[in-house]
């Protein structure tokens, strides 16, 4: 089954330590890839998204996300965290004949003054 | 703000009632998607829409149906609710097929 999974449900950093939230897929086709952040009773925002060219994509924030298909990862990193970054963060997927996006099951960020 | 209006923000009601959960995708956009987000099962996508036809079914219980009329808003309903059913429940929208979806900020429904 195609799928998404986020590893880790809980991450905790420093105030302005590197964050790294882990995104794997499992595919035969090439997916489009996402990554989204909820902050507390709010809707889903779109941080960024892979769909083809390069493989390390840029977004809001500060977030930037690496598509390796030989790890069949998605990585979203951001160098230094802030205490506004503390949120939950889906990695989501899209497949070619499934129209609807797939979602990991969400890593909670803790960013500690 | 994406542009996707969800209402309503809040409902409370009781087991066995039904609801409508409404929703007005951006501007432009044909598909809408409805997602459920829950403690124990994360975000469940249960039926999509694409210019007034259904396109693509998820989790969807047969309590649950929805439509999206020729002005392209949604509704979703939820009937002969159950405690289990108490969720956030999240519309989306895109502008076409493997794009990106937009959010609402979502109803929370509380069945007591």
């Amino acid at each position: 089954a195609q799928s998404v999974t986020q590893l880790g449900s809980h991450v905790s950093v420093s105030e302005g330590a590197l964050v790294l939230l882990r995104c794997n897929y499992s595919s035969s086709v090439p997916p489009y890839l996402f990554w989204y952040v909820q902050y507390p009773n709010q809707g889903l925002q779109l941080l960024l998204k892979y769909t083809t060219g390069a493989t390390l994509v840029k977004g809001i924030n500060g977030f930037e996300a690496e598509f390796k298909k030989s790890e069949t990862s998605f990585h979203l990193t951001k160098p230094s965290a802030h205490m506004s970054d503390a949120a939950e963060y889906f990695c989501a997927v899209s497949y070619t004949g499934r129209r609807a996006l797939t979602f990991g099951s969400g890593t909670r960020l803790q960013v500690q003054p | 703000d994406s542009g996707v209006t969800q209402t309503p923000k809040h409902l409370i009601t009781a087991t066995g009632q039904r609801v409508t959960l409404r929703c007005s995708p951006r501007s432009g956009d044909l598909s809408v998607y409805w997602y459920q987000q829950s403690l124990d099962q994360g975000l469940q996508f249960l039926i999509q829409y694409y210019n007034g036809e259904e396109r693509a079914k998820g989790n969807i219980l047969e309590r649950f149906s929805a439509q999206q009329f020729p002005d392209l808003h949604s509704e979703l309903n939820l009937s002969s609710l159950e405690l289990g059913d108490s969720a956030l429940y999240f519309c989306a929208s895109s502008p076409k097929v493997r794009a990106e979806a937009f959010f609402g900020q979502g109803t929370r429904l509380t069945v007591v």
